[in-house]
C-alpha cells in the first residue's frame, strides 16, 4: 500500500493551526500511526488507531479519517513541534510509511 | 525504564552479511511484537520486518525479503536482524523498535545503529 503526504514541506509559524494530510493508495480502515522526528532522534509515536493520542503527547495533536484519507492537526504551534511527520499504515503488510512532511518556521 | 538499544552496525563489503542486535530492558520483552525500521540518510523511514512475540510470525518488506531474517531470543530479550546479500542501497540507520499490539505500530523506539554497505 502506498502512502502519500502533502505538503512534503509546510512553512508556517508559531501559534498557527496546520494540516497534515496522508493518503493511502487503497483503504486501510483506521489502522494509521502517526510520528514526529527530529533531526538526529528516532521517531516517536504521536497517534495510534488513526485517532487516538499517544499518553503524554500534548492535546493540540489530534487525528482523523479512515478508509484512504488521514489528517494530523496541530492546534496551535509551538517551537517544539517543528519536525518531520510520518504517517504510517499497519493494515496489510508490508506495512509503509508516508514519504514524510517536514514542518519549518516561516 | 522502557528502552531498547540496537547494536552490530558498521561498514560492510556489498555481497557480505551483518547481523543486528537490539537489547531490551524495562518491560516484559517476550509479550511484545518487535519491528525494524531503517532509514537512509536524508531519507524517509522505511518498514523492514516484524516478529511476533514468541517468534513463530515474520513478515518482511519487499526489499529485504529473502535476504533479511528477523529472529528473537525470548531467554536474552534480544531481538536480531540476519543481513545477508548485502546491497549499497541497504545503507541506512536501523532501527528497532517495540510494537505495544501485536497491534502493527510502533510505541518505543531505539537510537539506531548505522550500517553502511560499500566497497
Amino acid at each position: 500500500i502506498q502512502m502519500t503526504q502533502s505538503p512534503s514541506t509546510l512553512s508556517a509559524s508559531v501559534g498557527d493551526r496546520v494540516t497534515i494530510t496522508c493518503r493511502a493508495s487503497q483503504s486501510v480502515n483506521a489502522w494509521l500511526a502517526w510520528y514526529q522526528q527530529k533531526p538526529g532522534k528516532a521517531p516517536s509515536l504521536l497517534i495510534s488507531k488513526a485517532s487516538s493520542l499517544e499518553i503524554g503527547v500534548p492535546s493540540r495533536f489530534s487525528g482523523s479519517g479512515s478508509g484512504t484519507e488521514f489528517t494530523l492537526t496541530i492546534s496551535s504551534l509551538q517551537p517544539d513541534d517543528f519536525a518531520t511527520y510520518y504517517c504510517q499504515q499497519y493494515n496489510s503488510y508490508p506495512y509503509s510509511f508516508g514519504q514524510g512532511t517536514k514542518l519549518q518556521i516561516k | 525504564q522502557v528502552q531498547v538499544v540496537e547494536s552490530g552496525g558498521g561498514v560492510v563489503q556489498p555481497g557480505r552479511s551483518l547481523r543486528l542486535s537490539c537489547a531490551a530492558s524495562g518491560f516484559t520483552f517476550r509479550n511484545y511484537a518487535a519491528h525494524w525500521v531503517r532509514q537512509a540518510s536524508g531519507k524517509g523511514l522505511e518498514w523492514v520486518a516484524v516478529i511476533s512475540s514468541e517468534g513463530s510470525k515474520k513478515y518482511y518488506g519487499d526489499s529485504v525479503k529473502g535476504r533479511f531474517t528477523i529472529s528473537r531470543d525470548n531467554s536474552k530479550n534480544t531481538l536480531y536482524l540476519q543481513m545477508d546479500t548485502l546491497r549499497t542501497e541497504d545503507t541506512a540507520v536501523y532501527y528497532c523498535a517495540r510494537d505495544p499490539g501485536p497491534a502493527g505500530y510502533m510505541d518505543v523506539w531505539g537510537k539506531g545503529t548505522t550500517v553502511t554497505v560499500s566497497s
